[in-house]
């Protein structure tokens, strides 16, 4: 199984300022056949689902504000919040679907300091 | 619109057996392998189970693997895990999940609750 690192596990940052945050897979994530990394970030707010973030490591999903943004290939990967808002606190996760089972991180949460 | 819609869940005795469902619209079903994730409380995101486009592969992770049945209809674009032995341990929220072209989708959740 695809083993993926999440750090930090906590992160406490002032609102306007950025947030940022890391992924690491044991294995590249990176299709030779499309070019494209097989990670998505997800924000989970309490009593909700996980909310897919970005998904193909840097396309970012309908609907979500552009201070969200994913880089990173291979096996390193970063979420960066420009601009964090009083909204965004929350778990937000890093997944793996480039092979099964589906891997996720540990988590991270945000918190405004 | 891509909607996973859960049912079932609830408490249970330890021991016990339960169902969940997820009846799936928007996409073709039957051309994805789909997934049950579950968490705990206050805890991160752990795969459960997955199953093949056809039905016929299914992989469990080690925790549930002979106590946990994952399955498929594809006629009714519905998704199903029947828990059977309920241990304490997994009182969690499940989830049916998918990735379509890169994005994850997610249903609401079921809650399952295994106490005396």
């Amino acid at each position: 199984d695809i083993v993926m690192t999440q750090s930090p596990g906590s992160l406490a940052v002032s609102v306007g300022e950025r947030a940022t945050i890391n992924c690491k897979s044991s294995q590249s994530l990176l299709s030779r056949s499309n070019n494209k990394n097989y990670l998505g970030w997800y924000q989970q707010k309490p009593g909700q689902p996980p909310k897919v973030l970005v998904y193909w490591a840097s396309t970012r999903e309908f609907g979500v504000p552009d201070r969200f943004s994913g880089s990173g290939s291979g096996t390193d990967f970063t979420l960066t919040i420009s601009s964090l808002q009083a909204e965004d606190v929350a778990v937000y996760y890093c997944q793996q679907y480039y092979t099964t089972p589906l891997t996720f991180g540990q988590g991270t949460r945000l918190e405004i300091k | 619109e891509v909607e996973l819609v859960q049912s079932g869940g609830g408490l249970v005795q330890p021991g016990g057996s339960l169902g969940l469902s997820c009846a799936v619209s928007g996409f073709p079903f039957s051309r994805y392998w789909m997934h049950w994730v579950r968490q705990a409380p206050g805890k991160g995101l752990v795969w459960v189970a997955h199953i093949h486009i056809d039905g016929k592969l299914t992989t469990y992770a080690d925790s549930v693997r002979g106590r946990f049945t994952i399955s498929r209809d594809n006629g009714k674009n519905a998704l199903y895990l029947q828990m059977n032995s309920l241990r304490v341990e997994d009182t969690a929220v499940y989830y049916c999940t998918t990735v379509v072209d890169g994005r994850g989708y997610w249903g609401q959740g079921s809650l399952v609750t295994v106490s005396s």
